[in-house]
């Protein structure tokens, strides 16, 4: 099946650590993007990529990492300078070109709890 | 900071009515906005998209409807059923290389029969 996959699903974290979140893409999208979802709210944008060894800050980049050496993979490193990484993460990609070229796919979402 | 909000956080129907979920957005150069379903502890799936050269888009019993003049989008569900209970997210995106989609807060729709 094509789609994001995202793991693990759940994944705890002790204060201090840094932990890594997998996306992996099998639908050929160059661009690939990490939102945080807290409790009732909306997404707000971590990271995102355009294409293969490229990426941008998005509005709450402070404590987070990411790299793109593959072009369908986009892991997320929360860092032990996230001061409140507690939230579900929602991993998502596009396929910049075509007809729907602005419609963004998400993964199921890995939920990050700090004990 | 946020451009995109909805006019309620909830929203309580009955099993077969109509239901509208309101979304007001402030950058006046998006031009690209979806509708996002998701349900708890899920990813949002696609419901229906609609670009600002369009005023009304229809899909399998949703309509999105667009008014530029006011910066107001509304998502009409026909025919609500039990299973559209959800959060339902508006998003905007300017058509640019390089802007991703901006997402407001939500509004919970709950269908009771």
């Amino acid at each position: 099946d094509g789609g994001i996959t995202q793991s693990p699903k759940y994944l705890f974290r002790k204060e201090g650590q840094n932990v890594t979140l997998s996306c992996e893409q099998n639908l050929n999208h160059d661009a690939m993007y990490w939102y945080r979802q807290d409790p009732g709210q909306g997404l707000r944008l971590i990271y995102y990529s355009q294409i293969v060894n490229d990426f941008q800050k998005g509005d709450i980049a402070e404590g987070y990492s990411v790299s793109r050496e593959k072009k369908e993979s986009f892991p997320l490193t929360v860092t032990s300078a996230q001061k409140n990484p507690t939230a579900f993460y929602l991993c998502a990609s596009r396929n910049v070109r075509g007809r729907s070229g602005n419609t963004i796919y998400f993964g199921e979402g890995s939920w990050l709890t700090v004990v | 900071g946020e451009s995109v909000g909805l006019h309620l956080p909830t929203l309580s129907v009955q099993e077969g009515d109509n239901s509208i979920i309101n979304c007001a957005y402030s950058n006046s150069a998006s031009d690209y906005f979806i509708w996002y379903k998701q349900e708890s502890g899920k990813g949002p799936q696609f419901i229906i998209d609609i670009r600002s050269n369009m005023d009304k888009r229809q899909g399998q019993r949703v309509t999105v409807l667009l008014n530029k003049t006011v910066k107001h989008l509304s998502l009409q569900i026909a025919a609500t059923q039990p299973g559209d209970s959800a959060v339902y997210f508006c998003a905007e995106k300017e058509d640019q290389a390089g802007t991703a989609l901006i997402f407001g807060k939500g509004t919970t729709l709950s269908v009771s029969s």
